[in-house]
């Protein structure tokens, strides 16, 4: 398999549930992003991790929680979610982000908070 | 801040038109310039980018050509087809290392047969 896989690709759940998201890339990448894309707003920059540090988080809310394990793998973590976090969470990576280096996205998940 | 502006959309067009997307930016230095395709239940791909002034992206007979002057990277195309249908973003990525991409809310293309 090839490129940037994200699973599961829908994604529907209570409040108080738990669940993951998983991102993995096939492209030998050392970066990788989370993205959160809500309709009609531009999509929004979640966190990033940079040779499985993290470099970035965006004003996150804390019931999303990153986990970078290696280079190829992104989880995301979600628990006690609100009905306005329904959306579709695209992963990306891209060799080492720099500027210039070009992302890579995976099909997205699409999540519905009830 | 880094900004992109595209224009508000949706674009509907018959096939074989000739298509233009504006897109502006605001940025310090010289970022890159990137336009991504979104088609339905998909994640975005790169179309095309450009890393400097004046340069010229293309790709499946788009083109953009990076105008530093009128800080502008507006998306042609020739002739678009129905299989051109699709959400398309501006993005800019600052020059310095930084990691995040700057992305514009994107215009959705209808193109009818």
């Amino acid at each position: 398999e090839t490129g940037v896989t994200q699973t599961p690709r829908h994604l529907v759940m209570g409040m108080t549930n738990k669940k993951s998201l998983k991102c993995e890339q096939h492209l030998g990448h050392n970066a990788m992003y989370w993205y959160k894309q809500s309709a009609k707003k531009p999509l929004e920059l979640m966190f990033v991790y940079n040779f499985k540090e993290q470099t970035e988080n965006n004003s996150v809310p804390s019931r999303f929680s990153p986990e970078c394990p290696n280079s190829s793998h992104l989880f995301l973590h979600l628990h006690t979610l609100q009905p306005e976090d329904s959306a579709l969470y695209l992963c990306a990576s891209s060799q080492d982000g720099s500027s210039g280096d070009t992302q890579y996205f995976g099909p997205g998940t699409r999540l519905t908070v009830l | 801040g880094n900004s992109v502006t595209q224009m508000e959309g949706p674009v509907t067009l018959s096939e074989e038109a000739f298509l233009t997307i504006n897109c502006t930016y605001t940025a310090t230095g010289y970022p890159s310039l990137f336009w991504y395709v979104q088609y339905p239940g998909e994640g975005l791909q790169l179309l095309l980018k450009a890393t400097k002034a004046d340069d010229k992206g293309s790709n499946k007979g788009f083109e953009a050509t990076y105008r530093k002057e009128t800080t502008s990277f507006h998306l042609e195309k020739g002739s678009v087809q129905v299989s051109d249908s699709a959400v398309y973003f501006c993005a800019l990525s600052a020059q310095g290392g930084s990691e995040k991409l700057v992305f514009g809310k994107g215009t959705k293309l209808t193109v009818n047969p």
